[in-house]
């Protein structure tokens, strides 16, 4: 089944820095990927996603890349803010699957004023 | 209005005990899912039917029994509570897996 890898576990950084978190897959077949930001007590939502006909999707200060030959896909926040500090979630869905999104262990971003 | 609602919000039991715990969502989704999130945040797969079917089976205790009614609804019930068992549970939907999963406001579920 799929597998995927989330990397790093915690980042902190200065208000107005930007974060990467890095994302990796194992089934080709997976064609569908979304990104989740988790705020303390609440539920996952969606804050960006991409398919697999797309490198590269862009909403303000949200990013997302995909690399389908190597299998990887990234989130980049540029200019963060104390309110981007939450957990992050990668997944990743496709047709062998059967509808199952895997995620990713999650990172836990902190941004300090 | 409420897309992916999911009844209790906060569970406190003994060991040993059976419970439920209800979602529904109004979305129209074909595809619902169960997540456990434990205390590292970890969020795992338990289940997901599409329409009223099992689909993904996950390696779950048989203490854990889902059951879909109808397309809308899908529950979760539990046999013979476990300290274990104790975490964020997270109802879900999506369309056939190929669109973003919407979830429920979770239920923390606490054994003790």
């Amino acid at each position: 089944g799929e597998n995927v890898e989330q990397h790093p576990s915690t980042l902190s950084v200065q208000e107005g820095d930007s974060a990467v978190i890095k994302c990796t897959y194992s089934d080709s077949a997976s064609n569908y990927f979304p990104w989740y930001k988790q705020e303390l007590g609440k539920r996952p939502q969606l804050i960006i996603d991409i398919r697999s006909n797309v490198g590269e999707k862009k909403d303000q200060r949200i990013a997302v890349t995909l690399n389908k030959t190597a299998k990887h896909f990234s989130l980049h926040i540029t200019e963060t803010q104390p309110e981007d500090s939450a957990v992050y979630f990668c997944a990743a869905s496709g047709r062998t699957n059967a509808g199952k999104s895997t995620f990713g262990d999650g990172t836990t971003l902190t941004v300090k004023p | 209005d409420t897309a992916v609602s999911q009844t209790p919000k906060y569970l406190v039991t003994q060991m040993g005990n059976d419970k439920s715990i209800k979602c529904e969502q109004n979305l129209g989704h074909d595809t619902m899912y169960w997540y456990k999130q434990d205390s590292k945040k970890f969020l795992k797969i338990m289940f997901s039917y599409n329409n009223k079917e099992l689909i993904i089976n996950e390696t779950v205790p048989n203490r854990f029994s889902p059951k879909s009614p109808d397309k809308a609804h899908l529950n979760l019930h539990i046999n013979s509570l476990e300290l274990g068992d104790s975490a964020v549970y997270f109802c879900a939907s999506s369309v056939s897996g190929k669109t973003e999963a919407f979830f429920g406001q979770g239920t923390r579920l606490t054994v003790v």
